[in-house]
């Protein structure tokens, strides 16, 4: 079954400094790539999404990248703010199927 | 913005009790989740539904699980004999369309003692 690695674990940044997140995937079948926002007490929040057949999407502040051929995608946070602190996760679903397969998150800190 | 809603958000239960985690999902919606994240595990996939049935299940739904639509609004979660090993904290989500565009409720954490 498909299976997401996901890293850093933890990741601290300066305010105003860019956050880099990268997953990886292992089901060649899998083509769609949702990043969650996760603040305490509450669930996963989508902010950004990505199908196999782009290679870049952009939503303001925040990027998502996909390689295809290596399997691997990354979530990129500019000019980063305190309230971009939480944990993100990536998540990985493969064509025809409706189970989303998690990475096991990345807490981000970013101090000002 | 619309929301997939749960209740309750904190729910403690003696180990071998019947528990009930409710779910109202986004009103134009048609497939429905459960997802679990046992503390400081990953999130894992529990369940989907679609037109009344069960679409796809993880080896964690075994027989002591179940779903159900009761309603046209609610979509529950039933535990028959809670186990320790049950405790974690429990989403419901939907999407629209298949594939695509899922929204987590905040989830209900269940604390079994």
């Amino acid at each position: 079954g498909e299976n997401v690695e996901q890293h850093p674990s933890t990741l601290s940044v300066q305010e105003g400094d860019s956050a880099v997140i990268k997953c990886t995937y292992s089901d060649s079948a899998s083509n769609y790539f949702p990043w969650y926002k996760q603040e305490l007490g509450k669930g996963p929040q989508l902010i950004i999404d990505i199908r196999s057949n782009v290679g870049e999407k952009k939503d303001q502040r925040i990027a998502v990248t996909l390689n295809k051929t290596a399997k691997h995608f990354s979530l990129h946070i500019t000019e980063t703010q305190p309230e971009d602190s939480a944990v993100y996760f990536c998540a990985a679903l493969r064509e025809y199927g409706n189970k989303l397969v998690f990475g096991a998150g990345t807490i981000l800190r970013v101090k000002s | 913005e619309p929301e997939v809603t749960q209740t309750p958000s904190h729910q403690v239960t003696q180990m071998g009790q019947e528990v009930i985690l409710r779910c109202v999902p986004i009103s134009n919606h048609l497939y429905f989740y459960w997802y679990r994240q046992i503390l400081g595990q990953k999130v894992e996939f529990l369940v989907s539904f679609y037109n009344n049935e069960i679409s796809e299940k993880s080896e964690i739904f075994d027989d002591q699980f179940s779903v159900e639509r009761p309603d046209g609004s609610n979509f529950t979660l039933k535990i028959r004999s809670t186990k320790l090993e049950d405790s974690a904290m429990y989403f419901c989500a939907s999407s629209e369309t298949f594939n695509y565009g899922y929204t987590f409720g905040s989830g209900t954490r269940l604390t079994v003692v």
